[in-house]
Formats: C-alpha cells, sequence, structure tokens
C-alpha cells in the first residue's frame, strides 16, 4: 500500500526566508512523486513532479524538491518566501499519475 | 481555456436526498478521477476513470457512483446523502503526469 506522512500540519515563516516541507513516502517500488499548493477555495495547482532521472526536481514559483530513495523522501525547498507562498501544501505518491494517495497538507504562515 | 469545470460550486441536501456532481474537461484527456477533501486527511480517490468506458474504485467508494459519459465528462453521483459525504469534491484530469484540478464542490449534508 501507498502512503505519504507530511509532519507538519503548520509552519510559520518570515518573508524572505526559506522554507522546508517535510514528505516522507511508503512504496514498493519507483514512485511517481508531486507537490501541488491550495490557495483558499481554489482547487491545486502542480508544483513540481518526479518520475525518474535527476533527483533534484525544480518546479514553478521558485520551488525545488529532492528525491531521496535512501530515506523515503520528497522534500520541498524554497530559499526566499514571498507572502504569496501562505498556502496549503500537499505531497502525493502513486504508481502513475492519477491513482495518488496525499498527504494531510502542511499549512503555510508567511509573517511580514 | 476553461480546463477543468465543476457544478455545482455550493450544495446543501438532506439526509436521503441524491445529486449528481458534474465534471467536465476541455484538455482531451484520458483520465479523470473525484477526490474528497476533509480537514487533516488531504485528498482521497473515490473513482477514477483511466479511459472512456472504464471507471474503477478507488480508496473510498462507498455511497458513491460514476459515469463516465465521454471523453470530456465525468459525474459523481450521490444516491442516499449521508452527513458523512460532507466534504468539499475535487475532480481532475491528466494525461502525462500531471493533474489540473477543478475549483471543487463544497458539499453540505445536514
Amino acid at each position: 500500500a501507498q502512503s505519504v506522512t507530511q509532519p507538519d500540519i503548520h509552519i510559520t515563516v518570515s518573508e524572505g526566508a526559506s522554507l522546508e516541507l517535510r514528505c516522507n513516502y511508503s512504496y514498493g517500488a519507483t514512485p511517481y512523486l508531486f507537490w501541488y499548493v491550495q490557495s483558499p477555495g481554489q482547487g491545486l495547482q502542480l508544483l513540481l513532479k518526479y518520475f525518474s532521472g535527476d533527483t533534484l526536481v525544480q518546479g514553478i514559483k521558485g520551488f525545488e524538491a529532492e528525491f531521496k530513495r535512501s530515506q523515503s523522501s520528497f522534500n520541498l525547498r524554497k530559499p526566499s518566501v514571498h507572502w504569496s507562498d501562505a498556502a496549503e501544501y500537499f505531497c502525493a505518491v502513486g504508481p502513475n499519475d492519477y491513482k495518488l494517495s496525499f498527504g494531510a497538507g502542511t499549512t503555510v504562515t508567511v509573517r511580514a | 481555456n476553461a480546463g477543468v469545470t465543476q457544478t455545482p460550486k455550493f450544495q446543501v441536501l438532506k439526509t436521503g436526498q441524491s445529486m449528481t456532481l458534474q465534471c467536465a474537461q476541455d484538455m482531451n484527456h484520458n483520465s479523470m478521477y473525484w477526490y474528497r477533501q476533509d480537514p487533516g486527511m488531504g485528498l482521497r480517490l473515490i473513482y477514477y476513470s483511466a479511459s472512456e468506458g472504464t471507471t474503477d474504485k478507488g480508496e473510498v467508494p462507498n455511497g458513491y457512483n460514476v459515469s463516465r459519459l465521454n471523453k470530456r465528462e465525468f459525474s459523481l453521483r450521490l444516491e442516499s446523502a449521508a452527513p458523512s459525504q460532507t466534504s468539499v469534491y475535487f475532480c481532475a484530469s491528466s494525461q502525462t503526469g500531471e493533474a489540473f484540478f477543478g475549483q471543487g464542490t463544497r458539499l453540505t449534508v445536514v
């Protein structure tokens, strides 16, 4: 069975500071890994994805994530956070791009 | 380009009533799916359709039925709504590794 754990329910970060969101997954083979962002009242938007190849993945809005097979992790990072990055972030894993298991989400608050 | 369109955006039902949530995509995607989102639980897959004419159960299918009407449309039906089905429902479609989500339907069952 596949599953995702996002250990941090809520993170508060100052504008301009760095951000790292943790994601640990359980999956028997090489997974498809995703990070999505959801702004209040909106649907989910894909930030980045990993299928194979380079383990450091670049996404939209200045985000990147690193796949570490030995740690079963796919952590999301951004060097300098903007106020518009306040949102809820979801990590997801699956055998393909549709039969996904999502984590419970991490809410990011950005303080001025 | 509308992407994935869900209707309605909000709905209140009484226990035992039925309703159908509509979803349409204009991206010519093969795969479509329905998720529900509940606080602290992320998104859970209800049903999916890998291609036109096929549907399969996801993680939480009980109490729901789906119809893949054609390549564009994938509807979700609640035959007899229960308070436990109060949730935000998202439809999504994908083709090559990126899922596109609709804006969601906020359903309350009283």
